[in-house]
């Protein structure tokens, strides 16, 4: 058990451009879930799926976002036109998909956009 | 929608000290209720957690216990370590797949 991976861990991008977030889960774990933490608040829910299908979309979640996890296994979080405003630590997590299932965290990606 | 409000910190304790960290919440059903921290450099990791009113959730010396009455889940230690330092986070989650988390406290333990 490796844990979560997720890569890169620091991001700086100019206003307007597009990045990319890769997150590694537990192997064996079918949801994967990813937040999004700013300065001094508590990580913000933004979508999940259950192996490949995504389940939910947060409200924050806009059309700049897209999330995918196309095998089951791996996922990308895509930002389109980045806003200063999406600056942040984005997290993602897993778990093995039972209720109440404790959550297995990565370390992040912090995205700064200037 | 639901919400989970939190002791604003930062909290800073002598070694040994006893720990508090209130934690109160808003949900229209019946919430399981988590604590989580996060070490520095490290990622978020759960703690405890307590699924019905009245149980007790307890891990490393810390303690918490749902009160539906008073919806609230504090978070206790009796006797607080330096490397008890972290931000902890206290979470909700009314469905099985989403938690709603608190703003965080930072507690900062001295030797």
């Amino acid at each position: 058990d490796t844990g979560v991976s997720q890569d890169p861990r620091h991001k700086i991008t100019k206003r307007g451009q597009n990045v990319t977030f890769r997150c590694d889960p537990i192997s064996e774990h079918n949801r994967l879930y990813w937040y999004r933490q700013t300065l001094g608040q508590g990580p913000e829910f933004l979508t999940y799926f259950q192996n490949e299908a995504q389940l939910e979309k947060s409200r924050l979640l806009s059309d700049r976002f897209s999330a995918e996890r196309p095998k089951g296994s791996f996922s990308t979080l895509e930002i389109q036109r980045t806003e200063q405003g999406d600056s942040a630590m984005y997290l993602c997590a897993s778990s093995a998909g039972a209720v109440n299932e404790k959550l297995f965290f990565g370390s992040g990606t912090q995205l700064s956009v200037l | 929608g639901d919400s989970v409000t939190q002791m604003e910190g930062p909290v800073t304790l002598s070694e040994e000290a006893f720990l508090t960290i209130n934690c109160t919440y808003t949900a229209t059903g019946y919430p399981s209720l988590f604590w989580y921290v996060q070490y520095p450099g490290e990622g978020l990791q759960l703690l405890l957690k307590a699924t019905k009113a009245d149980d007790k959730g307890s891990n490393k010396g810390f303690e918490a216990t749902y009160r539906k009455e008073t919806t609230s889940f504090h978070l206790e230690k009796g006797s607080v370590q330096v490397s008890d330092s972290a931000v902890y986070f206290c979470a909700l989650s009314d469905h099985d797949y989403k938690l709603s988390f608190g703003a965080g406290t930072t507690v900062t333990v001295r030797a």
